[in-house]
Order: structure tokens, then sequence, then C-alpha cells
């Protein structure tokens, strides 16, 4: 079945220790999201790619950073975690540029939990 | 802020019951999204339903709008222990990206 992918499903580091969270997708959609997700809390958009174009929110921390190396692939790199970082990480994609719109449905990977010690 | 508002932000119903969970929004819309997650798990799409629609249905959901009062309900009939989930609106807010109301978490009691 066609579906988003993340690995891990938990992820520990250390506080300050880089780490990297992976998203694959075999639907080949356009555009990949990343979400942050704090307990209780509605799904906050960190950035997006559509294709190889990147897009940043505007209060996305420069700690997070983002790398995709083909369609299918997706990356979020926290370069120094920090205890605030603690959350559930949601990839999610869509078919096209339209969806951004809010024109069609995401479709979202079970997420990775991230615990910093 | 423009995220959206959803009430109540808990419910708790008997399996067979029916679950009704509103969502209000501040900007102009051109559709409004519900999905459903479950604990541990991703957002599921559940319906979408545009600016010109009023009522739209799927299964045992059905959704409303009001882009009057810029509002939309969710109302899940018949209610089983399957549907314990949170559910959340999403809109088309400023900058065009999709923004995610706080959400409902619904428990359903066998």
């Amino acid at each position: 079945d066609a579906m988003v992918i993340q690995n891990p499903r938990y992820q520990v580091t250390q506080f300050g220790k880089p780490v990297t969270l992976s998203c694959s997708q075999t639907l080949n959609h356009n555009v990949m999201y990343w979400y942050q997700q704090k307990s209780s809390q509605a799904p906050k958009l960190l950035f997006h790619y559509y294709d190889k174009d990147f897009n940043n929110e505007a209060d996305t921390p420069d700690n997070f950073q983002s790398r995709r190396p083909n369609t299918s692939f997706c990356f979020l790199d926290i370069r120094s975690p920090g205890l605030g970082d603690a959350a559930m990480y949601l990839c999610a994609t869509s078919r096209d540029h339209a969806t951004l719109w809010g024109d069609q449905p995401q479709h979202f990977g079970d997420g990775t939990r991230l615990s910093i010690l | 802020s423009q995220q959206g508002e959803e009430d109540p932000q808990a419910l708790s119903i008997q399996e067979g019951e029916n679950a009704t969970m509103n969502c209000s929004y501040k900007t102009s819309i051109n559709n409004l999204q519900w999905y459903r997650q479950n604990s541990g798990r991703g957002l599921v799409h559940l319906i979408l339903i545009r600016s010109n629609e009023r009522e739209k249905h799927s299964g045992r959901l059905r959704v409303t709008l009001d882009t009057s009062k810029k509002s939309s309900s969710l109302l899940i009939t018949a209610s089983r222990a399957a549907d314990t989930a949170s559910y959340f609106c999403a809109h088309k807010a400023a900058g065009n990206k999709l923004t995610f109301g706080g959400g409902t978490r619904v428990l359903v009691k066998p």
C-alpha cells in the first residue's frame, strides 16, 4: 500500500546532540511537510518542500533544518536539541502545490516521538 | 493567532451515542478539513468541505459549515469504541498553509 513511513518511531537523544529523523513516501507526492506536535496540542508546521523548493515557516527556529535528496525521502535535522524540542514530529505529503492552499488532504506518517535526556 | 478553536476540548460518551464537536476559525477559507488522530499515531484525513457547501456526509460522519459564523461541526453518529481519538479541524490561514485547531479528545466508553 502506498504510504508515508517515518523512522524511527521513538528516538532518544541527549541535550545538544544532533539528531536526524527520516520520512519516506511511496505516494510519489510533490509536497512533503514536517510538523511538530506537543502533547495535547495541534500540529505546528515547521517547513515544507514543494519538489526541491524549501519553504520555512517564519517562526521555525534555526535549530531545525531539513533535506530532501529525492522525491521519496525527506529528513528533519535538529542541530542542538533542547528540552523544549521533545515532541512528536509528523511528516506529511500532498499530491501537488494546490494542496498548500488546502484543496486536497494531507497524508501523514505515524510520527517519531523524540525524547531529550 | 490564526489557529482555529475547537470545543469541547474533551468529550466522553457511551458507545452508541452521538458525538458532536465544533470548530471556529478567523479567516475566510476555501475549504475546511477534519482529521482524526489515534493515540501515538499520525493524523488521518476524514472529510473535506468546501466553502460553497453547507453539509457533507461520509459514512457515520456528518460535517456542517457556516461561513457566515466562521464555524464548522463534526457529528459522529452511533459511536463505537474505535472512534476514541482526537479530532482536529484544519483550514487554510495566512500564508496559505493548513492550520490546525486545538483538537477535541473523544472517549467512547463500551
